[in-house]
């Protein structure tokens, strides 16, 4: 079956611009979880949505947004740009919510790198 | 702090040798998985492990964890230039909820001919 697929794959913005991200998960899938990963900090956890429903949230500021539609695919939204920013940004699906007990596998697409100049 | 801790950094290696990489946190886990990222993709699950002690082989790659559910570590034996990538360890702290699932920074592993 087709992967977690995330558009765009690439994309330049100057500051000041907002970026709207996309994520459609596997088939069946209706976790979605979105992390920043940068050289420096690695993965950072974002947010995590199930069933249109924001689960989770990680620390980052309000410019970081996102929700879920009832297909399960997912958007995030991040206004007012910061070079900071500049970073891939990954989507992972999975079949049920990653509660504590949960040891499966996330799903991760192939990422959208941004670049903020 | 980084809940988990990854070394080393980074490790360049020729054809042939052996290694392990480590992945410790003060925090216990109620299970560590063990991802690959490769250049220009998503990471990818290698393995899980859940029991204290737990050691799992996937072929030429061995995994422990630690016996207080603290730590982890990769060994793998005979490393390939198909071995080169970021190796991520990730888990979910015990008693936490609807926790998230935390990644250390990785290893980033060269393997050359």
């Amino acid at each position: 079956k087709a992967g977690v697929t995330q558009t765009p794959r690439y994309l330049i913005k100057t500051r000041g611009q907002q970026v709207t991200l996309s994520c459609s998960p596997i088939s069946g899938h209706r976790s979605v979880s979105w992390y920043q990963q940068t050289p420096g900090q690695g993965l950072q956890f974002l947010f995590e949505y199930f069933s249109e429903t924001q689960r989770n949230k990680g620390n980052f500021p309000g410019r970081f947004s996102g929700r879920q539609f009832s297909n399960s695919r997912s958007e995030m939204n991040v206004s007012t740009l910061e070079l900071g920013d500049s970073a891939l940004y990954l989507c992972a699906s999975s079949p049920t919510s990653g509660g504590a007990t949960y040891t499966g596998e996330l799903f991760f697409g192939e990422g959208s790198r941004l670049t903020v100049l | 702090t980084q809940l988990l801790e990854q070394s080393p950094q980074f490790l360049s290696i020729q054809e042939g040798e052996n290694l392990t990489v480590y992945c410790n946190s003060s925090s216990v886990f109620s299970s560590l998985q063990w991802y690959r990222q490769e250049p220009g993709e998503g990471p990818v699950l290698l393995v899980t492990v859940v029991t204290g002690g737990e050691v799992k082989k996937l072929k030429r790659l061995t995994f422990q964890f630690g016996d207080a559910r603290k730590d982890s570590s990769l060994h793998i034996t005979a490393a390939q230039p198909g071995d080169t990538g970021l190796y991520l360890c990730a888990g979910r702290p015990m008693n936490s909820g609807y926790s998230t699932l935390t990644f250390g920074k990785g290893t980033m592993l060269l393997v050359s001919p």
